[in-house]
């Protein structure tokens, strides 16, 4: 699985766009990128995922660059719930085998009222 | 409600006493994997079961064992817990299609004395 880049933390105002970006310029064509966040010890949650195209689902919206190289999860209205870890994933989407996730640092968000 | 449940959340018991934690989801999901965390170590991969009956190792499955006789649960068993197995535990599902896309349970929480 390609190596991803976030920046250890981010703070963003209560209201705003909250956007994390992260960095796999070694990803391959077929792999993808996936977002999850955990927030305080809870269970990681899925947030998105996407190949090439933008994403949008009820949580949030994913920009792939054109290139792949980079991406960015965009939180369109951030509130005190969304303070969390984020993590950026890039991987294939099943490869048949064991389908470990490999969380790294991510970033940390917080939300400032 | 699609879920992934763990029971118990929280634990404390002493060393080399027997324990299961219990996972059970209602999503029909074939593949289920049990993760550690602990500080500074990020999540790591202890067991995972490709579907009823098929299991393997993950990262660090010492002092630990698993069982998938139905789809919907996948117990982890500590024959003999000790110290070095506090920390706190996710169970995970996912589709076969799909396992880049993982359902997160709550997360129990264990200290062994």
């Amino acid at each position: 699985d390609a190596k991803t880049t976030q920046p250890p933390s981010m703070d963003c105002a209560e209201g705003r766009a909250a956007n994390l970006p992260c960095n796999h310029s070694t990803i391959s064509g077929n792999e993808y990128v996936y977002w999850y966040r955990q927030i305080h010890s809870q269970g990681p949650q899925y947030i998105i995922h996407g190949l090439k195209n933008n994403e949008t689902n009820e949580m949030a919206s994913l920009i792939i660059t054109e290139d792949r190289k980079s991406s960015t999860l965009i939180l369109p209205h951030a509130t005190l719930r969304d303070t969390a870890v984020y993590y950026c994933i890039v991987r294939l989407q099943s490869n048949f085998g064991n389908e470990k996730l490999t969380f790294g640092t991510g970033t940390r968000l917080t939300i400032i009222p | 409600e699609a879920q992934v449940t763990q029971n118990p959340r929280y634990l404390i018991t002493v060393t080399g006493k027997k324990l299961t934690v219990t996972c059970s989801q209602n999503m029909n999901h074939e593949y289920m994997s049990w993760y550690r965390q602990d500080p500074g170590l990020g999540l790591r991969q202890i067991y995972y079961s490709m579907n009823v009956e098929v299991t393997d190792k993950g990262d660090v499955p010492e002092g630990y064992k698993v069982s998938r006789k139905e789809k919907r649960n996948f117990p982890l068993i500590l024959e003999s817990p000790s110290p070095n197995q506090t920390s706190l535990y996710f169970c995970a599902s996912s589709s076969r299609g799909e396992k880049g896309t993982q359902y997160f349970g709550p997360g129990t929480r264990l200290l062994v004395l």
